[in-house]
């Protein structure tokens, strides 16, 4: 199945530090989706963009659409253990009802 | 709000058995829900779209009749692996969109269920 490219794979940083990641694809999404999983969990939603150049905050995490509706990134301002998990991107496509084509992930270690 | 749940979290079988996944909106209507796979470390992986209603819809390389799909009401959809063996194994996520809200495209996941084959 169709997955976007995410990046990157993994991330290893100290506590406090800020984190950024990056999901592209060849095709043209309508909403991005940023999602974290925790081990052995189903993934919860962190942030939804709608609009192409959208930026969306929730508290430490910010967002971004890429004007081309090709790509989105996430960052992580002053970084805590507990947002250790993996990252999902998500995108869903113009075409297909609320259906999701999901990135690779990015895994992320925060050491204390 | 918008609480989706599975049962059971987990399970493990013999070769050959069936085993039914549930996955339920607990606060929400649902008319679509969606069934992904995640193998250990990888990405989720729609397996197929349910409707209430009707048949579900599954993507490509999924066999429709190897995991059967019963969406019979607007908060419980229900996946079966039959005859399951041993490469079967994985993490099955169901999400859900609610029915009555506009479409948004956020999706909701329940906890997960992890089928272990022996």
């Amino acid at each position: 199945g169709q997955q976007l490219n995410q990046s990157p794979q993994s991330m290893f940083i100290q506590e406090g530090e800020d984190v950024s990641m990056n999901c592209t694809s060849s095709s043209i999404f309508n909403t991005w989706l940023w999602y974290k999983q925790d081990p052995g969990e189903g993934p919860v939603l962190l942030i939804a963009l709608y609009k192409a150049g959208e930026l969306t905050s929730n508290g430490r995490l910010t967002a971004q659409f890429g004007i081309t509706r090709k790509d989105s990134f996430l960052n992580i301002s002053a970084s805590i253990p507990s947002d250790v998990g993996i990252y999902f991107c998500a995108g869903q496509l113009t075409t297909g009802f609320q259906k999701l084509v999901f990135g690779t992930g990015t895994r992320l270690l925060v050491s204390p | 709000g918008a609480v989706v749940s599975q049962h059971p979290s987990w399970v493990i079988c013999k070769s050959g058995t069936s085993v039914k996944i549930e996955c339920r909106s607990l606060d929400f209507q649902a008319t679509t829900m969606f069934w992904y796979r995640q193998f250990p470390k990888q990405s989720l992986m729609l397996m197929a779209t349910s409707n209430e209603g009707s048949k579900a819809t599954y993507e490509q390389g999924v066999e429709k009749d190897k995991f059967l799909i019963n969406h019979a009401s607007l908060t419980l959809s229900t996946l079966t692996v039959t005859s399951a063996h041993p490469e079967d194994s994985s993490f099955y996520i169901c999400s859900a969109a609610p029915g009555l809200l506009p479409n948004t495209g956020e999706l909701f996941f329940g906890e997960g269920s992890r089928l272990t084959v022996l």
